[in-house]
């Protein structure tokens, strides 16, 4: 069964600097799709970012990007230049495979990252 | 687009009552999830539907909760009868396919007093 796995529950970042949030995953299917989301105090949920298994490169939006280690199994977070506003609560997500013919997203236990000023 | 669109925003309701939570997926979506969101439990999966079929429901925890999709532009997750541990807040989200992002509501936080 797939899972998800985020190790960090909260994270510290000075504003301005760059931050990883660490995401590990496990499947046994060849194709994937990962995700983050930002969950601020509010408690909406932010779609911010998608890779798939079979890009050849990380996926970057804006001050976002994706560490994709595929042999690793890992899809780490990397927010750059951080800012006050990105403070929150971050969750990794994955979508079962197509072969699965099934859809299903699920996700990790999310990480609280807070940008000191 | 609106984006989804969910009913009530905050519920307060007193054990034993029934509890009916409503969902708008963006139009076009063929995919619809809801979710439940705890301290203690996270996000965790209830059920989902593709094309208004239900798919999977084994995160259903009881067979108190229950879940409809009678058309492609709206679904209901009903618990009754309601006890506090069903407190926690009830999210909804949509996806245009199985391999796309989801595009989440903004929530009902369920109080169950």
């Amino acid at each position: 069964a797939q899972k998800i796995t985020q190790t960090q529950p909260g994270m510290f970042v000075q504003e301005k600097e760059a931050v990883t949030l660490d995401c590990t995953y496990d499947t046994s299917d060849p194709s994937y799709g990962l995700f983050w989301y930002k969950q601020p105090s509010s408690g909406e949920m932010i779609f911010l970012i998608y890779q798939g298994s079979y890009d050849q490169q990380n996926a970057t939006e804006g001050r976002y990007s994706l560490n994709f280690q595929k042999a690793r199994k890992s899809a780490n977070l990397v927010i750059s230049a951080s800012q006050l506003g990105d403070s929150a609560m971050y969750f990794c997500a994955m979508r079962e495979p197509p072969s699965s013919n099934t859809g299903k997203l699920i996700f990790g236990q999310g990480t609280t990252l807070q940008v000191k000023p | 687009d609106a984006g989804v669109i969910q009913s009530p925003r905050h519920e307060v309701t007193e054990m034993g009552q029934e509890v009916t939570l409503r969902c708008k997926p963006i139009s076009g979506h063929d995919y619809l999830f809801w979710y439940r969101q705890t301290m203690m439990r996270g996000l965790e999966l209830l059920i989902y539907f593709n094309n208004n079929v239900p798919i999977d429901d084994s995160g259903m925890p009881e067979d108190r909760f229950s879940a409809k999709m009678p058309n492609a532009s709206f679904s209901t997750l009903k618990i009754q009868p309601s006890e506090p541990r069903d407190s926690a807040v009830y999210f909804c989200a949509s996806s245009l396919t199985r391999n796309t992002e989801a595009f989440f509501g903004q929530g009902t936080r369920l109080t169950v007093v």
